[in-house]
């Protein structure tokens, strides 16, 4: 298995406020990383893939990046419904594991 | 659309068997792979495994083989996975979901169903 390390586990900003929420892996899993949402009550939902690439559907404040094996979900200027818990994934090696989330709450 | 409509919420007592079900529709159910994740109460998410539909080759998280069977039915799009014995410790929310594929290998997980809640109680 390739563990996936997120932090922090709890960020609390107030909107307007830039994210940067991280994710680490424990050996390299290329770009084949995403990162999910999940809003208290729902099923996740595909934000990023490719580390970079947006989803269909996902605002433009949302992005993300790779630096080895260490990758970023940054949120621009949060709005109130970005408050949620983020995973990320790597799908590079079976397992496809899945890190134990950031909760990003209002400060 | 798009979508995966998962099965009604159980409640079943340690011991019981179970099967629960994720069904496809608006894409071509052959052409991706479906996979399962737990969610235990307040907890984060655990890949469980996947099916390729079309062959029903399966691949399982360590934790999870042995400990449960996923299958697929493509004549009717559905996915399942079932448990022969059922622990308090399998009380959580399963997520079926479909993975981006391309050339036939599996990425991602782009589109969730709703969830199933599992209950185990005496």
């Amino acid at each position: 298995d390739i563990p996936m390390t997120q932090s922090p586990a709890t960020l609390s900003l107030s909107p307007g406020e830039r994210a940067t929420l991280s994710c680490r892996a424990s050996q390299s899993v290329s770009s084949n990383l995403a990162w999910y949402q999940q809003k208290s009550g729902q099923a996740p939902r595909l934000l990023i893939y490719g580390a970079s690439t947006r989803a269909t559907g996902i605002p433009a404040r949302f992005s993300g990046s790779r630096s080895g094996t260490e990758f970023n979900l940054t949120i621009s200027s949060l709005q109130s419904e970005d408050f949620a818990v983020y995973s990320c994934q790597q799908y590079n090696t079976w397992p496809h594991t899945f890190g134990q989330g950031t909760k990003l709450e209002t400060k | 659309e798009v979508q995966l409509v998962q099965s009604g919420a159980e409640v079943k007592k340690p011991g019981e068997s179970l099967k629960i079900s994720c069904k496809g529709s608006g894409y071509s159910f052959t052409s991706y792979w479906i996979g399962w994740v737990r969610q235990m109460p307040g907890k984060g998410l655990e890949w469980m495994g996947i099916i390729d539909p079309s062959d029903s080759e399966t691949r399982y998280s360590p934790p999870f083989q042995g400990q449960v069977t996923i299958s697929a039915d493509k004549s009717i799009n559905t996915a399942y996975l079932q448990w022969s014995t059922l622990r308090a410790s399998d009380t959580a929310m399963y997520y079926c979901a479909r993975l981006y594929s391309k050339y036939g290998h599996p990425y991602y997980m782009d589109v969730w169903g709703r969830g199933t809640t599992v209950t185990v109680s005496s």
